[in-house]
């Protein structure tokens, strides 16, 4: 079985300084790793992703997260907040071998809020 | 192109009560999805489609049905609503075979059941 955990409900960062949200997750082989971004009264907005390869992913907006497998963390970064990043972030999970329907797992979301 | 939208976008439903969420999708995917969004509970799988004619079960189907009669439409319905049932349902769509890509989400419908 897959899972994915965020374990801060709310990250708040000054405007300009470096953000963290965290995400860890469980599958039986090698994941693909999602980050989306949610807007209020909006729908879901993906914004990175890690298949292989290069353990730094770049994303939309200034967003990049390192995939750690020894930690089996997928943490979302970047390098100077703006207060236009203050929205809901989910991190996903997708364990290749779960078979056909392309079931992703999300976490239960961190709220990322950016004080000016 | 629209992308994925859903209709209605608000709704307000008594006990008891039926109804049906369209979720239409222009991007010729294969798969189609519903999730609920429950505070602290993130989004869960309600049923999915892997293909016109075609729907299962995800995590928590109880107290819905769906259809897929188009590749474009992907119905949810309420039979008979419960107040359990008030959240937010956003549909989701994805390229079949291609297990690594993204989905793509609907702006949602806030149900709201008394």
């Amino acid at each position: 079985a897959q899972s994915v955990a965020q374990p801060e409900d709310q990250v708040n960062v000054a405007e300009g300084n470096p953000l963290t949200v965290k995400c860890t997750y469980s599958v039986s082989g090698n994941p693909y790793l999602f980050w989306y971004v949610q807007y209020p009264n909006r729908g879901l907005q993906f914004l990175l992703k890690y298949i292989t390869g290069d353990n730094l992913v770049k994303g939309s907006y200034g967003f990049e997260a390192e995939f750690n497998k020894s930690q089996t963390s997928f943490h979302l970064k970047k390098p100077s907040a703006l207060v236009s990043d203050s929205a809901l972030y989910f991190c996903a999970v997708r364990d290749p071998d779960s078979g056909g329907y392309q079931k992703v797992t999300f976490g239960t979301g961190t709220k990322l809020q950016v004080i000016p | 192109n629209a992308g994925v939208t859903q209709t209605p976008k608000f709704r307000v439903l008594k006990t008891g009560q039926s109804m049906t969420l369209l979720c239409a999708q222009d991007m010729n995917h294969e798969y189609m999805y519903w999730y609920r969004q429950d505070p602290g509970m993130g989004l869960r799988l309600i049923h999915y489609s892997v293909g016109e004619g075609t729907t299962a079960k995800g995590e928590v189907p109880d107290g819905y049905n769906v259809s897929r009669l188009k590749k474009q439409n992907f119905l949810l319905g309420l039979e008979s609503a419960a107040p359990s049932q008030t959240s937010v349902y956003f549909c989701a769509t994805g390229i079949a075979g291609m297990i690594y890509n993204e989905q793509f989400f609907g702006p949602g419908t806030r149900l709201t059941v008394l």
